[in-house]
């Protein structure tokens, strides 16, 4: 079975800084994939970042990266220049296939971040 | 854009009644999801369906069931709810079955059972 760690459950972080947010999973699986979700306050939950475990170059969106490390089984967020609406619970998901033609994500417990004017 | 909508935002139930969850998307995905947030413990899968009256046990199905008779709406069962089962409930979907499909999320529904 697939587990999801998230040693960090809260974190807060300055406006306009850089934090870094952990994640790390177990897996024997060798093709997978690791997202990223937030959930905002009272409000729905959403992919930030995705990454394939096939692919070396770490995934970029705008302010969000992560940091890929295979072999060590890390898959950390990183958010440069933090706003305000960064505001959120962060869950890092592994997804395994499940066999029955769909699949199922496994998700971490979560990083509650605060960004502080 | 993925419209998932849930009935309801708020629910209060007493303990032994069945309980209906609905969840609805807009955009004609395959597959639909239900999972139960709690604090600490992250998302827990509770079922998932892949395709109309398809269906297959999450992580914690146990005192739960599903249906699926239309592609679009996936409805969680509480058979005889229990206070364990007071929760946040979250359903999401799926364009397909692909691995890196994204799961778009509906606001969830904050269960309290008395």
């Amino acid at each position: 079975a697939q587990t999801v760690t998230q040693s960090q459950p809260e974190m807060s972080v300055q406006e306009a800084e850089t934090v870094t947010l952990s994640c790390t999973y177990d897996t024997s699986e060798s093709n997978y994939y690791l997202f990223w979700y937030k959930q905002p306050p009272s409000r729905q939950m959403i992919l930030v970042i995705r990454q394939e475990a096939y692919k070396q170059q770490n995934a970029t969106e705008n302010r969000f990266s992560v940091n890929f490390q295979k072999a060590a089984k890390s898959f950390s967020l990183k958010i440069s220049d933090s706003q305000l609406g960064d505001t959120a619970m962060y869950f890092c998901a592994f997804t395994g296939y499940s066999g029955a033609g769909s699949y199922q994500l496994t998700f971490g417990k979560g990083t509650k971040l605060s960004v502080i004017p | 854009d993925v419209k998932v909508t849930q009935s309801s935002r708020y629910l209060v139930k007493r303990t032994g009644e069945k309980v209906f969850l609905e969840c609805v998307q807009d955009m004609d995905h395959e597959n639909m999801f239900w999972y139960r947030q709690d604090p600490g413990l992250g998302l827990r899968l509770i079922y998932f369906s892949y395709d109309v009256k398809m269906k297959e046990k999450g992580d914690i199905p146990e005192g739960y069931s599903v249906s699926r008779e239309k592609k679009e709406r996936f409805s969680l069962i509480l058979e005889s709810a229990s206070t364990n089962q007071t929760s946040m409930y979250l359903c999401a979907s799926t364009l397909t079955g692909h691995t890196t499909d994204t799961q778009y999320f509906g606001p969830g529904t904050r269960l309290t059972v008395l």
